[in-house]
């Protein structure tokens, strides 16, 4: 029984760079969200898929970042041209289409210097 | 505008007593809530949940309770164990919506 993954656990990149995150979530979950972590406040929602469609983005998602789930399967989160206040903890869950439980990967420490 | 407040940012409490963690929220579209745990270095952790239809839920040292007319839930544990320190967030879910809405966190420290 595997949990959500996501690949890299850290990532440590220069402002203006460009990095992708990947999260694989739990194999019969249908539904996969991305959530942004930053210190000492709880995770904000960013987007969220069923299947391959991309259904909700937050107003936090501005135009550097953009999220794919090509197959249904595993996805990417991409930030284009990253400033320092993308400085954070990238977190990712999955649920059943009509579950009520996210179940989290352990995340992607992002740090732009 | 933070609909998910948990006004408490800490709690330190011995070994085998109770730990109550407390969360206020604002929207009353929410209909699920949810706590989870965090350790460091690691994601979020699914602890227990409860539907607005319900007022209690119970699993293991784990109760939630849900006053919806006060718009406020708390997280009981009993009793306490040092394992269980650790952040937890409580977070809400709108009716027919898919996002979660957390709070600040409560560190809970649990004293052998």
């Amino acid at each position: 029984d595997t949990g959500v993954s996501q690949d890299p656990r850290h990532k440590i990149t220069k402002r203006g760079q460009n990095v992708t995150f990947r999260c694989d979530p739990i194999s019969e979950h249908n539904r996969l969200y991305w959530y942004r972590q930053t210190l000492g406040q709880g995770p904000e929602f960013l987007t969220y898929f069923q299947n391959e469609a991309q259904l909700e983005k937050s107003r936090l998602l501005s135009d550097r970042f953009s999220a794919e789930r090509p197959k249904g399967s595993f996805s990417t989160l991409e930030i284009q041209r990253t400033e320092q206040g993308d400085s954070a903890m990238y977190l990712c869950a999955s649920s059943l289409a009509y579950g009520n439980e996210q179940y989290f990967g352990p995340g992607t420490r992002l740090t732009v210097t | 505008d933070q609909q998910v407040k948990q006004n408490s940012p800490s709690l330190s409490v011995q070994e085998g007593r109770i730990s109550i963690l407390n969360c206020d929220y604002t929207n009353s579209m929410f209909d699920y809530f949810l706590w989870y745990k965090k350790y460091p270095a690691e994601g979020p952790t699914f602890l227990i949940s409860i539907s607005s239809i319900k007022d209690k839920n119970e699993d293991g040292r784990f109760t939630v309770f849900l006053n919806k007319s006060a718009k406020h839930l708390s997280l009981h544990i009993v009793p306490s164990q040092p394992g269980d320190s650790a952040v937890y967030f409580c977070a809400a879910r709108e009716t027919s919506g898919s996002r979660l809405t957390f709070g600040e966190g409560t560190q809970l420290t649990v004293n052998p």
